[in-house]
């Protein structure tokens, strides 16, 4: 059974601060990760795909890694604002099989 | 082009009751998968239509079902609603629905059941 882990479950972080976001995944034979952000009450915001033939994605101060012979992925977020506040969740899509997300992490950035 | 829409966007309804949730993917877009979110089970997967026809379901029970019209706009419905149904259904929709494609979702119908 496909599972996604994401640690940790909360973050708390000053403002500037660069900061790692991990995921991991359990199914070897991956498609494509995908992370994504989700504010409170609200849809989920698509922020960076990255494909199994790629080892990293990058947009703006997000930049987003893949190793899928350890099962990871890590959303590396540099010099955080208070307006990255928000979950963020990464899902994986292996085969035919719908994407399965990770429980998220929940970041908050103190101004 | 507009996003991926949801209506309603919160529905309360009562035990036993039913409901029918719309998704309107972006234009062009063929594929529609739906999601529950609970803050215990976090999402999970309901299904996926692709050209009006159910490609991918979730482990829900049959009390959930759905359809996509020719217009790829897609509808979920819940009968005899249970209190553990109350969570935020999100849809989402891709081009063709292939692994390569980054998922678009809607801002959610959030459904509380009493």
């Amino acid at each position: 059974k496909q599972e996604v882990t994401q640690i940790p479950a909360a973050l708390s972080v000053p403002e500037g601060e660069n900061l790692v976001l991990n995921c991991s995944f359990t199914d070897s034979a991956i498609y494509n990760l995908q992370w994504f952000r989700q504010d409170p009450g609200k849809g989920l915001t698509s922020l960076l795909l990255i494909q199994s033939s790629q080892r990293e994605q990058t947009s703006g101060r997000l930049n987003a890694s893949l190793d899928k012979s350890s099962g990871r992925s890590t959303l590396y977020i540099a010099a955080s604002q208070p307006g990255d506040s928000a979950t963020y969740l990464c899902a994986e899509l292996s085969g035919n099989t719908p994407l399965v997300f990770g429980k998220g992490t929940r970041l908050s950035v103190i101004a | 082009k507009a996003g991926v829409t949801q209506t309603p966007r919160y529905l309360i309804k009562t035990r036993g009751q039913q409901v029918t949730l719309s998704c309107s993917p972006i234009s062009g877009h063929r594929s529609v998968s739906w999601y529950q979110q609970t803050p215990g089970q976090g999402l999970q997967f309901l299904f996926e239509y692709f050209s009006e026809t159910q490609r991918n379901k979730g482990n829900f029970p049959g009390r959930f079902s759905g359809r996509q019209f020719s217009n790829s706009r897609s509808e979920m419905n819940v009968s005899t609603l249970e209190l553990g149904d109350s969570a935020l259904y999100l849809c989402a929709s891709t081009p063709l629905g292939t692994g390569q494609e980054t998922q678009y979702f809607g801002p959610g119908t959030r459904l509380l059941v009493l």
